[in-house]
């Protein structure tokens, strides 16, 4: 049974890029969520999808956007990329009704 | 402003000692309280979870106690190995406006010394 799996792992932009994370859930897992997690700290909540749509969002510009497929599939997308942006970014998946919530192992993004 | 505060910042416990991590909310809507155990370069991994209708938890050498009066829970870790020095993280969710969101603290270092 494959847990959260995201891609890339690693990836290095410049200044005023865009990027593009994947995420595909937990198998059975229909809930998508994505957080930021800055070094030394705790994740931050970006957004949460579910049947294709965002459902619920944190303190994030709108330059960060996401979409979910519907094979549950989601897509994180942040846009005019600034130094501060440099973090690990988490994809965490659940089943609707259930709590239990999974994460993959992160893709680092450095901003330079 | 942190909806969950964690303490200590960071912990060093002797191999086979008992390590002990507090959290606080504010939010009474809380109704989940999961802890997450991350390695450096790692995605955190749910470790054990609890809801305030129990007191208290146990799997294996982890033990979840909760206090909801004083809306308060902590993590033991007994019989500390070095195997077990990463950074944990309490975190809680809940019905409601909260659904989904997982707050957290701002974790908590171990370090087991064998």
């Amino acid at each position: 049974d494959a847990g959260v799996t995201q891609s890339p792992t690693h990836l290095i932009k410049t200044r005023g890029q865009q990027v593009t994370l994947r995420c595909s859930p937990k198998s059975g897992h229909d809930t998508v969520s994505w957080y930021q997690q800055a070094l030394g700290q705790g994740p931050q909540f970006i957004f949460q999808y579910y049947e294709e749509e965002e459902r619920q969002r944190g303190n994030f510009p709108d330059r960060f956007s996401g979409h979910q497929f519907p094979n549950y599939s989601s897509e994180l997308n942040v846009n005019a990329l600034l130094l501060g942006d440099s973090a690990l970014y988490l994809c965490a998946s659940r089943r609707r009704g259930v709590n239990t919530i999974y994460f993959g192992e992160g893709s680092w993004l450095t901003v330079v | 402003q942190q909806q969950v505060k964690q303490s200590p910042q960071s912990l060093i416990v002797q191999k086979g000692g008992i390590s002990i991590i507090n959290c606080a909310y504010e939010n009474t809507a809380f109704d989940y309280f999961p802890w997450y155990q991350q390695f450096p370069g790692k995605g955190p991994a749910l470790l054990i979870a609890i809801r305030p209708d129990v007191s208290e938890k146990k799997e294996g050498r982890f033990t979840i106690s909760f206090n909801k009066s004083a809306k308060q829970f902590s993590l033991h870790i007994m019989d500390s190995q070095p195997g077990d020095s990463a950074t944990y993280f309490c975190a809680a969710t809940g019905s409601g406006s909260n659904d989904y969101k997982l707050s957290f603290g701002a974790g908590t270092t171990v370090t087991v010394r064998a």
